[in-house]
């Protein structure tokens, strides 16, 4: 089992549609959580950055973690084609190192 | 500005050829990674730096090479022994420490002609 998981889709929706985005995970260990927003031919930009169970909300974006389930979530709502880009779930725990997602491509149609 | 700097955006490599990408940041950062990202892989760590003069394995270490002299370089060199290079190379860097997020650079396309 990888040690994270994320539907690489891609996921298409209409511009102002909430866009839905999981991970799920198996290393209990992990205590941060982020999602990185990637357009084509670019580095990965950090979106999102959460210590630990529970919300963060920034602009159209939310994030959500519940460690429970070993699972979070990323909404962006009121989608813009701006919004198209890949998005990569990334977790860590004390070494520094990153685990990543695959990344889910999504596609916001004007 | 702060940043991390990837450079050259393209390099192109004939088989059998060693190629230095370089990677440059004015963070005050003290850990660097360097990943490789392939169609549908997602982001492999190749290697990792926490430190000046120490530097660690990642998961895909086989045909690369690293050196961490000053901190805020940490060039990767690709080897004639990694048998596909052909690759996006992403560097990043972060405080170091639990608790921080990694910045990352732009990337360099690789292709071996």
């Amino acid at each position: 089992q990888k040690e994270v998981e994320q539907d690489p889709g891609p996921l298409s929706v209409p511009e102002g549609a909430i866009v839905s985005l999981n991970c799920t995970y198996s290393n209990s260990a992990f205590q941060y959580f982020m999602w990185y927003r990637q357009y084509s031919r670019k580095g990965p930009e950090l979106l999102m950055y959460t210590y630990s169970s529970g919300n963060k909300e920034d602009g159209r974006f939310t994030a959500q973690v519940d460690k429970s389930s070993k699972y979070i979530s990323l909404f962006i709502r009121d989608s813009q084609p701006s919004d198209s880009a890949t998005y990569l779930c990334a977790m860590r725990h004390g070494n520094n190192r990153l685990a990543f997602g695959k990344g889910n491509q999504v596609v916001v149609i004007p | 500005d702060g940043g991390i700097t990837q450079s050259p955006k393209y390099l192109f490599r004939k088989e059998g050829q060693n190629v230095t990408l370089s990677c440059e940041q004015n963070l005050n950062h003290d850990a660097m990674y360097w990943y490789r990202q392939d169609p549908g892989q997602g982001l492999r760590l190749i290697y990792y730096s926490q430190i000046v003069n120490d530097f660690q394995k990642g998961d895909i270490a086989e045909g690369y090479s690293v050196s961490r002299e000053k901190k805020e370089s940490f060039p990767l060199t690709v080897t004639s022994a990694q048998k596909n290079p052909t690759a996006f190379y992403l560097c990043a860097s972060s405080q170091g420490g639990g608790g921080t997020e990694a910045f990352f650079g732009q990337g360099t396309r690789l292709t071996v002609v």
